[in-house]
């Protein structure tokens, strides 16, 4: 199975700060990789696909990019709807695996 | 408008057989590169892939729980089912549906999610 290691596992940011994500891949996934973000009891949402393209209807504020096996996803000048979990997901293979989850809080 | 959306039966006892159905509109399963996986979420924790059907009925399944996942679709591509049997406390989670449109797309479409508890 392919590993997704993501961190940090939580965060505690300011409004109008940037914000960082990381997932790293265990094997190679191309760009085969989603952003999801989830709020409180609700299912999640679909951000960013391809490792660098946002969905329609995503503000212009994130942005994702990709260095090797590492896949980020930035947040510039975070807001409160911001908040919530962000999940990565590898979809090159099955069986597809998650990273484990970004809790952003504001501070 | 594409929507998904989950039922179960909120809870069930240990041993027992989980069913669950997630029932879709604005898009047949039929359609070529459209496939409808099973995902679930315990309680504070992350997701857990389990089961997808594609559009050519062929499946695909996590081994880790392989021995006790069956996914199903109905014949006129609109629903899809997951049967986990012998279940246990650590099956208690919420399940979601979701659609990809290709082998390789990601998830656009999320139902809203089945909590499932699994007590005696």
């Amino acid at each position: 199975d392919i590993q997704m290691t993501q961190s940090p596992s939580s965060m505690s940011v300011s409004l109008g700060d940037r914000v960082t994500i990381t997932c790293r891949a265990s094997q190679d996934i191309g760009n085969y990789l989603s952003w999801y973000q989830q709020k409180p009891e609700k299912s999640p949402k679909f951000m960013i696909y391809g490792a660098t393209n946002l969905e329609d209807g995503v503000p212009s504020r994130f942005s994702g990019s990709r260095s090797g096996s590492d896949y980020s996803l930035t947040i510039n000048s975070l807001e409160s709807e911001d908040t919530g979990i962000y999940f990565c997901l590898q979809h090159k293979q099955y069986p597809l695996t998650f990273g484990s989850g970004t809790k952003l809080e504001i501070k | 408008q594409v929507t998904l959306k989950e039922s179960g039966p909120g809870m069930l006892q240990p041993s027992k057989t989980l069913s669950l159905t997630c029932s879709f509109s604005g898009f047949s399963l039929s359609t070529s590169g459209m496939v409808v996986s099973w995902i679930r979420q315990p309680s504070g924790k992350s997701l857990e892939w389990l089961a997808a059907i594609d559009w050519d009925g062929d499946k695909y399944y996590n081994p880790s729980l392989k021995s006790s996942l069956t996914v199903s679709k109905d014949t006129s591509n609109t629903q899809v089912f997951l049967k986990i049997t012998s279940v246990d406390t650590a099956d208690t989670a919420t399940y979601y549906c979701a659609r990809r449109r290709g082998l390789w797309a990601p998830f656009d479409y999320w139902g809203q999610g089945v909590m499932v508890t699994v007590s005696s």
